[in-house]
């Protein structure tokens, strides 16, 4: 495709609820990255994939949450038993060099 | 630990007039620094890059330098149009890693 695909772009889930967010990079991005954005604040790393690996997940906030990469193309991000203050903007971007491409986000609310 | 700090306040200017807005961070200067626009509900996009080696980077309307004396990069809109009005985010990629650190972001609105 031409650009970062999320879906959806928008989730509202109850608390306790599971959720799955989607991320389709551009073609033959090697890199795919996830963030988390607050309101008001910049992205905040997550999780890092080259290819299908997994190198880095030193931001993941808790092991609540849970991210794949299986064919090394599309991206799902898992929260599961969400919480309240999970509600945020998640980010997805792709790279093959030094410049990020970065998808619409998914908003998540959590109530 | 390195931070990244930007101005969270919002920068009011009319049009026409030269935006700077301002990034430091706190100890070792990151090998490169990166600058995105993001709008209300979109992700950021790529805007510049500048290396620890350059002084001075422009793109059309847009000039980003990078004094590692001061621990500071300043970005540039000159002849500012209100289509510039968005949130301006610097970032850094730590040593070792691949993942972007950036600073809170700071939202210019542009005045017609």
């Amino acid at each position: 495709g031409a650009g970062v695909s999320q879906s959806p772009r928008y989730k509202v889930a109850k608390r306790g609820q599971d959720v799955a967010l989607r991320c389709d990079p551009i073609s033959g991005h090697v890199s795919l990255f996830w963030y988390q954005q607050a309101l008001g604040q910049g992205p905040e790393f997550l999780t890092y994939f080259q290819n299908e690996a997994q190198l880095d997940k030193s931001g993941l906030p808790s092991d609540r949450f849970f991210a794949e990469r299986p064919e090394g193309s599309v991206s799902t991000l898992k929260i599961q038993r969400t919480q309240q203050e999970d509600s945020a903007v998640y980010l997805c971007a792709s790279s093959s060099q030094v410049e990020a491409f970065f998808g619409q986000g998914t908003r998540l609310t959590v109530v | 630990s390195q931070k990244i700090e930007q101005n969270s306040e919002a920068l009011n200017i009319q049009e026409g007039k030269t935006a700077t807005l301002t990034c430091n961070y706190t100890n070792y200067s990151p090998a490169y620094l990166q600058w995105y626009r993001q709008d209300p509900g979109r992700g950021p996009v790529f805007l510049l890059l500048i290396r620890e080696n350059e002084k001075e980077k422009r793109k059309e309307r847009l000039k980003v330098t990078f004094d590692t004396t001061l621990k500071q990069s300043l970005f540039h809109i000159t002849a500012s149009q209100p289509a510039d009005s968005a949130t301006y985010l610097c970032a850094y990629v730590d040593t070792g890693r691949r993942a972007l650190t950036f600073g809170s972001g700071t939202r210019l609105q542009v005045q017609p």
